[in-house]
C-alpha cells in the first residue's frame, strides 16, 4: 500500500479485556515497529521487528503486552487484561531494510481503556 | 535516555525561517541524526537526517556542526502547516543497528501569522 495503515482508528474497550490492534507495513518494508503515545508525552518504544530475526522486545511494559508478526508483513500487537493506564495512541512504523530514509508512521489506533 | 536536548517550545512568524536548535554532545561517530516531526494528531514524520555534512531535501536543511556536538534544523519558509513537536534523535548506524529510535520530548513549534 501506498502507507501504513493500522486498524481500528479508534478502540473503546472495558478494563480486563483482551484487544488486538493491526498493523498493516508498507510493501516490502521488513522493519517493523510499534510505538505508543500517552496523552501529552512523547513516544514510548514497545517493540522491533526486522526480517527474520529475533524480535526487540524490550519496550514491553509488562507481560500482558505481545506482539507478533506473520509472514514478515502485518504485525498485531495485543494487551490482555486492559488496564486504564494503557491508554494511549498505539503508532507503528515500518522501513527499510537499512533504513536510511527513516521510518514511515502510521496514524496510530486510539486506545481507550473504560 | 534520549542523549538529544531540545528547546520546549519556540515561536515563529509565518514566512520566515525557522531554526531549530539541538545538542547531542555525547553523540558517537557511527551515530547519525535524524529529524521527524508530528503535527497533532498524527503519527510522526520524517524530515531529515545526516552524519556530518550538511544536508537539504524538499523539505528543510540540517546544519550539523564541525564537531558534531549539535545542529540545526532550518525550514527556510515557515507556513501555519509546519506547526508540529520537532524531534531530534541520534541512532547509530551498522551491522548490531536495533533499529530504535528513542524520541525525547522535542521542540514544539508555533508558527504564527
Amino acid at each position: 500500500g501506498a502507507g501504513v495503515s493500522q486498524s481500528p482508528s479508534n478502540k473503546v474497550t472495558e478494563k480486563g479485556k483482551d484487544v488486538e490492534l493491526r498493523c498493516d507495513p508498507i510493501s516490502g518494508h521488513t522493519a517493523l515497529y510499534w510505538y505508543r503515545q500517552s496523552l501529552g508525552q512523547g513516544l514510548e518504544f514497545l517493540i522491533y521487528f526486522q526480517g527474520n530475526s529475533a524480535p526487540d522486545k524490550s519496550g514491553l511494559p509488562s507481560d500482558r503486552f505481545s506482539a507478533e508478526r506473520t509472514g514478515g508483513s502485518v504485525s498485531t500487537l495485543t494487551i490482555q487484561r486492559t488496564q486504564q493506564e494503557d491508554s494511549a495512541v498505539y503508532l507503528c512504523a515500518s522501513s527499510l531494510d537499512r533504513a536510511w530514509d527513516g521510518y514511515t508512521f502510521g496514524s496510530g489506533t486510539r486506545l481507550t481503556v473504560v | 535516555d534520549a542523549k538529544t536536548t531540545q528547546p520546549p517550545s519556540m515561536d515563529c512568524a509565518e514566512g520566515r525561517a525557522a531554526n531549530l536548535p539541538c545538542n547531542h554532545s555525547t553523540i558517537s561517530g557511527n551515530e547519525y541524526v535524524y529529524w521527524y516531526r508530528q503535527i497533532h494528531s498524527q503519527g510522526p514524520q520524517y524530515i531529515i537526517h545526516g552524519l556530518k555534512n550538511n544536508e537539504t531535501n524538499e523539505m528543510a536543511s540540517l546544519i550539523i556542526t564541525e564537531d558534531r556536538k549539535s545542529s540545526t534544523l532550518i525550514l527556510p519558509h515557515a507556513t501555519l502547516r509546519d506547526t508540529a513537536v520537532y524531534y531530534c534523535i541520534v541512532r547509530p548506524h551498522g551491522s548490531s543497528n536495533t533499529g530504535k529510535l528513542i524520541f525525547g520530548q522535542g521542540t514544539t513549534l508555533q508558527v504564527k501569522p
